[in-house]
C-alpha cells in the first residue's frame, strides 16, 4: 500500500521569505514523487517530480524539492515566496510503475505582503 | 493549444437520477483518471483506465460507472447509488504510468 501525509494543513510566510511544505510518504517499491498545486475552482498544476537521479529536483515557478529516502520525505521549497504562490498545494507518491497516485490531504499556504 | 476539457463546469442532480460528465483530452494520452475531492481529504480515485476499452477500478468506485470508447474520452456517470454526489470532480490523463498526470479544471456537482 502506498499513503502520504501532509502535516501541516496551512502554511503561513510574509513574502519574501523562504516557503518550505513538507510531505513523507510511504511505499513498498520505488517511490515516485510528485507536486501539484491548486487555484480555487481549478485542477491541479503539475510543479515537479521526482523519478530517480539527483536528490535535488528543480520545477516550474521557482519550485524545488528534495528527496530523502531515509527520511521518506519530499519537501516542496521555494528560496523567496510570492503572494501568487498562495494557494493550495497537494504530494502525491506513486508506487513504481503502478498507475494509482495516492494524494495527501493538501496544505494551504498563505503568502502576505 | 493541448489540454484536458472537463464539461460542463456547475451539474445539478435530482434525487433518484443518473447524470454523466464529459473528460475529453487532445495530448493523445493512453491512460485516463477520475477523482472526486472533498475538502480536507485530498483527491480520491474513483476510476481509471490504461487502454482503450479497458478500465479498473479505483478506491471509491461504488455508485459510479465509466466507458473507454475512445482514446480521447473517459465519461464518468454518478448513478442514483451513490448517496452522497456532492463533490468536485476531477479528470487527470498521462502518457504511461511514469509520466505526470495532467488534469482538467472540473466538475462541481451539487444535489438539488
Amino acid at each position: 500500500a502506498q499513503s502520504v501525509a501532509q502535516p501541516e494543513d496551512q502554511v503561513n510566510v510574509a513574502e519574501g521569505n523562504p516557503l518550505t511544505v513538507k510531505c513523507t510518504y510511504s511505499v513498498s517499491g520505488n517511490p515516485y514523487l510528485f507536486w501539484y498545486v491548486q487555484y480555487p475552482n481549478r485542477g491541479l498544476q503539475f510543479l515537479l517530480k521526482y523519478i530517480t537521479g539527483d536528490n535535488l529536483v528543480k520545477g516550474s515557478y521557482g519550485f524545488e524539492a528534495e528527496f530523502n529516502k531515509s527520511q521518506t520525505s519530499f519537501h516542496l521549497k521555494k528560496p523567496s515566496a510570492l503572494v501568487s504562490d498562495s494557494a493550495l498545494y497537494f504530494c502525491a507518491v506513486r508506487d513504481g510503475n503502478d498507475y494509482k497516485l495516492s494524494f495527501g490531504a493538501g496544505t494551504t499556504v498563505t503568502v502576505r505582503a | 493549444d493541448g489540454g484536458i476539457t472537463q464539461s460542463p463546469k456547475y451539474l445539478f442532480r435530482k434525487e433518484g437520477q443518473n447524470v454523466t460528465l464529459s473528460c475529453e483530452q487532445n495530448l493523445n494520452h493512453d491512460a485516463m483518471y477520475w477523482y472526486r475531492q472533498d475538502p480536507g481529504q485530498g483527491l480520491r480515485l474513483i476510476y481509471y483506465s490504461q487502454i482503450v476499452n479497458d478500465f479498473q477500478k479505483g478506491d471509491i468506485a461504488e455508485g459510479y460507472s465509466v466507458s473507454r470508447e475512445k482514446k480521447e474520452s473517459f465519461p464518468l456517470t454518478v448513478t442514483s447509488a451513490q448517496k452522497n454526489p456532492t463533490a468536485f470532480y476531477l479528470c487527470a490523463s498521462s502518457s504511461g504510468a511514469v509520466g505526470p498526470q495532467h488534469f482538467g479544471d472540473g466538475t462541481r456537482l451539487s444535489i438539488l
